[in-house]
């Protein structure tokens, strides 16, 4: 069974800082996808990413994949409020017909002033 | 613009009073799900069409039923609420050979 973990569940970051999540996942998978969540609605797609050393940049966000080590990172740069919302990596493992997307727990991110 | 709606955005339904919330789309994507999202928790999966095979997962509780008459709608019939099944219900479509699934707004149900 696929299990996807994202760590660390929660995290407030200072406003103009780095910081960097992580989600790690247990099956050989070369598809992971990233979406954001803002309180009371749906996914937003964020990021694709479809084979390994993948890296998409978007505004302050940057995420990359690392197939070998079963990990993706999505790195964010001077963070702002706008950015504070929950993080979602999903991975993709079954081919063809069948193919559905395991989500992690989601990463809660907070940014204070 | 091509889309996912889903309707209602909010449903208010009575323990045991049936309910079907619906989703359509514009996109013309041959994969349609329906997922569970409970508060502070990651979309659980209920099932999928491909075309029109069902895909069922197997902890989705037999309460739930879904059908799709057409390539662009897909109904969620919970046939007798229980208040654990209040929840956000999430429709996503995706088309064949393309990963990325496109998520609608979501129906937020309450059950009283």
């Amino acid at each position: 069974e696929l299990k996807v973990e994202q760590n660390p569940l929660f995290l407030s970051m200072q406003e103009g800082k780095n910081y960097t999540i992580y989600c790690n996942y247990s099956t050989t998978s070369d598809r992971l996808y990233w979406y954001r969540q803002d309180p009371g609605k749906s996914l937003e797609s964020l990021f694709v990413l479809l084979s390994n050393g993948a890296v998409k940049q978007e505004g302050r966000l940057m995420a990359s994949l690392d197939t070998k080590a079963r990990l993706s990172t999505l790195h964010i740069t001077a963070a702002v409020h706008d950015l504070s919302a929950t993080y979602f990596c999903a991975v993709d493992h079954l081919a063809g017909a069948n193919s559905k997307l395991t989500f992690g727990k989601g990463i809660t991110l907070s940014v204070r002033p | 613009d091509a889309m996912v709606i889903q309707n209602p955005r909010y449903q208010v339904t009575q323990f045991g009073k049936p309910v079907t919330l619906s989703c359509s789309q514009t996109l013309n994507h041959n994969v349609m799900y329906w997922y569970q999202q409970k508060s502070s928790q990651a979309p659980k999966l209920l099932f999928h069409y491909y075309d029109k095979d069902f895909n069922n997962e197997a902890d989705t509780p037999d309460n739930f039923q879904s059908r799709r008459p057409n390539t662009s709608f897909c109904f969620l019939d919970i046939r007798s609420p229980g208040l654990g099944d209040a929840a956000m219900y999430l429709c996503a479509t995706r088309t064949w050979g393309l990963g990325k699934q496109f998520f609608g707004p979501g129906t937020r149900l309450t059950v009283l």
